[in-house]
Parts: C-alpha cells; sequence; structure tokens
C-alpha cells in the first residue's frame, strides 16, 4: 500500500495568513493526489484533484501543486469558514485508496 | 446534483454484522461511476474499505477484504455494505461517495455512525 503523511498534524493560523500544508507519498504517485477539506460533523468536501485542478464552485484561494511524492495545499489568504481538517488522498495505486492522517487547522 | 444518502442501524453487537445502504438520488449508480464505502472512527482519519461498480465488480481494501461485502441494487439505485464479525475497532461514522473518475470522490453522503456494543 502507498503510505500518504501529511505534515504539519496541526496548525494555527489568523486569518488572512497564507498557509501551506504538505502531503508525501511512500512511492511516486505521479500527479494523482486530492485534497478535502471536513468541518465537524460533516462529511469530506472536495477541494483539488489532479494535484492541482481546483474542484468546481471551490474558492481560487485554495491552490495544489506537486507531483511525484511531494505535494502542497496552500490557502492563500484565511477565512473563517477554511478552519477545518484537511485530508490528502492518493488515487494512482489501487486498491487500496489510501489518506493521509490529516491536518488541523485552527484559529490562532 | 448527486446525493447519496445512508441508512441502516447505528448499533451492532460484536460478532454481529454490520449492514449499511446507501441511496442514490439526482444521478444513476448505472451511470458509469464507481461507488465507494469510506469510514473514520472517532476522532480519527480517513479508511477507504471498497467500491462497486454497476456491473457489480468489486474491489476491496486487503485490510478488511475477508469480511466486507459490497453489493448493488439498480432496480432501487442503491448500493449496500456488509461487514461480519465486528469488534469495537468497527465503531466508526461510515460514508457512501461516488468516484467521479480516478477514485476522485466528488460526491459524498452525509455519513452515519455505527457503535459496536453489547
Amino acid at each position: 500500500d502507498i503510505q500518504m503523511t501529511q505534515s504539519p498534524s496541526s496548525l494555527s493560523a489568523s486569518v488572512g495568513d497564507r498557509v501551506t500544508i504538505t502531503c508525501r507519498a511512500s512511492q511516486s504517485i505521479t500527479t494523482y493526489l486530492n485534497w478535502y477539506q471536513q468541518k465537524p460533523g460533516k462529511a469530506p468536501k472536495l477541494l483539488i484533484y489532479g494535484a492541482s485542478s481546483l474542484q468546481s464552485g471551490v474558492p481560487s484561494r485554495f491552490s495544489g501543486s506537486g507531483s511525484g511524492t511531494d505535494f502542497t495545499l496552500t490557502i492563500s489568504s484565511l477565512q473563517p469558514e477554511d478552519f477545518a481538517t484537511y485530508y490528502c488522498q492518493q488515487s494512482y495505486s489501487t486498491p487500496p485508496v489510501t489518506f493521509g492522517q490529516g491536518t488541523k487547522l485552527e484559529i490562532k | 446534483q448527486v446525493q447519496l444518502q445512508e441508512s441502516g442501524p447505528g448499533l451492532v453487537k460484536p460478532s454481529g454484522t454490520l449492514s449499511l445502504t446507501c441511496a442514490v438520488s439526482g444521478g444513476s449508480v448505472s451511470s458509469g461511476h464507481w461507488w465507494s464505502w469510506v469510514r473514520q472512527p472517532p476522532g480519527k482519519g480517513l479508511e477507504w474499505i471498497g467500491e462497486i461498480y454497476h456491473s457489480g465488480r468489486t474491489n476491496f481494501n486487503p485490510s478488511l477484504k475477508s469480511r466486507v461485502t459490497i453489493s448493488v441494487d439498480k432496480s432501487k439505485n442503491q448500493f449496500s455494505l456488509k461487514l461480519n464479525s465486528v469488534t469495537a475497532s468497527d465503531t466508526a461514522v461510515y460514508y457512501c461517495a461516488r468516484d467521479g473518475d480516478d477514485r476522485v470522490f466528488d460526491y459524498w453522503g452525509q455519513g452515519t455512525l455505527v457503535t459496536v456494543s453489547s
């Protein structure tokens, strides 16, 4: 199985900050990397697919980059509604689909 | 707009079978997409359980494969999960999701909490 490791596991930031979350795969997954946002008590929501493509309806302050084993999710200017947990997910080598352990973004 | 809704018992006894159904509306299970189950233990991360195509073809997480059955009912536009020999470690919120393409999960159900306890 391909292991996905996110860093940091938690992060404190302020509204207006630029934030970057990293995801590393245990082997190359080219650009088969997706990002999800999850708020408490809610289902995950797709933000980015194919490492850098923005899902329809997702604000442009979210962006993704990377290929191979190293990927980043960037939020250019944090908004109050962005405080949530973020997960990366690889879809290169399946089954199984695997997720990172999550990064909890909290208000400073 | 595709919508998914999980249903099933919220409490299952240890060694029993967990059974859930995901009803699809605003789209068809025969639409050419795969349909998945994902679970999340309380306070923990996401774990993919398995998937099904409308033909009945399935794929499973090797860690759960021996205990999982996923089926599809095209007449009811739904798909189902059965997980047998459950233990407390199977307590989780269970989500159904649509694979939009290349295992990108673009639509999710709201999730249903299943607790394994006597």
